[in-house]
């Protein structure tokens, strides 16, 4: 169901910029890209969301290709607490049904 | 502001046998989801409410599982009887409404079915 194509794993040395690709090449026009994390033994938390223009706020960065098929998340300095599977999701605005895939697991090494 | 709260948050129980799990969402969220997440595997949604209404119940195994929210806050769902394969983390999840951006979940309840 999900339509989106993320890496399995990711390192990132903390204190760097972890970038996490998102491949979503059957994203339709009014489909918005959507990012949530999942730390450990939590439920998912919301980061972000963007439709074609590049948005930021104070966890990440959300960088969309001009022709929307994919896109990348930026945390600028990435923590141990950062340590997650982070999930890529596209969802049309009126409609509310997410569809998770698998997700990156971003593993954030001292 | 509280968060969704979740009870209990582990059960183990033999198959064929019934449970139950329970959500609280934040206060003054029309929107109540249900999803199971299966080890190694993103959230799948199992239902999803609209006040005391059900919006969607496309991925719920109706024959075992059951879910209400009768007053339009809390919400319980029901397993019976209980397979080996409902061993997940049931993740309740609410939102302001059924456009809005940001859904918040709860931290879950492991079910082990032996």
């Amino acid at each position: 169901d999900a339509k989106t194509t993320q890496p399995t794993s990711m390192d990132c040395a903390e204190g760097r910029a972890a970038n996490l690709p998102c491949n979503h090449s059957t994203i339709s026009g009014n489909e918005y890209v959507y990012w949530y994390r999942q730390i450990h033994s939590q439920g998912p938390q919301y980061i972000i969301h963007g439709l074609k223009n590049n948005e930021t706020n104070e966890m990440a960065s959300l960088i969309i290709t001009e022709d929307r098929k994919s896109s990348t998340l930026i945390l600028p300095h990435a923590t141990l607490r950062d340590t997650a599977v982070y999930y890529c999701i596209v969802r049309v605005a009126s409609f509310n049904k997410f569809y998770f895939g698998s997700g990156t697991k971003l593993n954030v090494k001292p | 502001e509280a968060g969704v709260a979740q009870s209990p948050r582990y059960k183990i129980i033999e198959k064929r046998q019934s449970v139950a799990f329970w959500c609280n969402p934040i206060s003054g969220h029309a929107t109540l989801y249900w999803y199971q997440q299966i080890l190694g595997q993103g959230p799948k949604l199992l239902i999803q409410f609209q006040n005391n209404g059900v919006v969607d119940d496309s991925q719920l195994p109706k024959d075992r599982f059951s879910a209400e929210r009768l007053k339009g806050v809390d919400s319980t769902l029901k397993i019976q009887p209980a397979k080996l394969e409902d061993s997940a983390v049931y993740l309740c999840a609410s939102s302001l409404g059924q456009g809005v951006i940001e859904q918040f979940f709860g931290p879950g309840t492991r079910l082990t079915v032996l």
